[in-house]
């Protein structure tokens, strides 16, 4: 199985304040058809999660400007350029590509000092 | 919209089996698939199954491999999940996920069903 690393696993953060998360997959998250599929989901509390990125750096139709996703190959980034405190929740990376089965990070917690 | 709602909280004694639907709408059912997740309290992401919405073609997690079916109604859009011989592990919100329509689909999860609470207690 593709396994999926992130760290940190919590980040606490200023208001104001960027925060970046790192996600590294154990193989390429490369396609056949060239593109990669890695995607970011935010997770509220109580809440279920919500894809906010996809291909590595597309964002969803309504996902604030302030989310930003890049990396290629195995090494990938989520970042927030200013946190806002609806940004407080547990952010999950996860590999679209290698079947049998999709793989998620092990999650990592944001929450504000 | 697309949405995707799922039944309600369920009960269970250890040894017998659940069945969770998600009922599709806002799309073209046959156009997609549907993948199961679920998460143990207080833990991550864990994926179960897929099935695709235009010819029921299937797979499950190796782990669950005898214990998980995943069947469709396409007259109501409805996904069903299906596991059986339950344990204390398998206490956890069960969610779906709007998924690639064939088996070397890539993943999407793009749209997600508000999550079934499922506890197994004696």
């Amino acid at each position: 199985d593709v396994v999926m690393t992130q760290s940190p696993l919590s980040l606490p953060v200023t208001l104001g304040q960027p925060a970046s998360i790192s996600c590294r997959s154990s193989q390429s998250l490369v396609h056949s058809d060239g593109n990669t599929y890695l995607s970011w989901f935010q997770q509220r509390p109580g809440q279920s999660p919500r894809r906010l990125i996809y291909k590595v750096s597309n964002r969803e139709s309504g996902v604030p400007d302030r989310f930003s996703g890049s990396g290629s190959g195995t090494d990938f980034t989520l970042k927030i350029s200013r946190v806002e405190a609806e940004d407080v929740g547990v952010y999950y990376c996860m590999q679209g590509k290698h079947w049998p089965q999709w793989t998620f990070g092990q999650g990592t917690k944001v929450e504000i000092k | 919209q697309v949405q995707l709602v799922q039944s309600g909280a369920e009960l269970k004694k250890p040894g017998a089996s659940v069945k969770v639907s998600c009922k599709a709408s806002g799309y073209r059912f046959s156009n997609f698939g549907i993948s199961w997740m679920r998460q143990a309290p207080g833990q991550g992401l864990e994926w179960l199954g897929w099935i695709s919405g235009y010819n029921d073609n299937t797979i499950h997690a190796p782990k669950l491999q005898g214990r998980l079916t995943v069947t469709t109604d396409t007259s109501t859009s409805t996904v069903f999940m299906e596991l059986r011989s339950l344990t204390y592990d398998d206490t956890g919100v069960y969610y779906c996920a709007r998924d690639g329509i064939a088996v070397t689909s890539p993943g999407l999860a793009d749209y997600w069903g508000q999550g079934t609470l499922v506890t197994v207690s004696s």
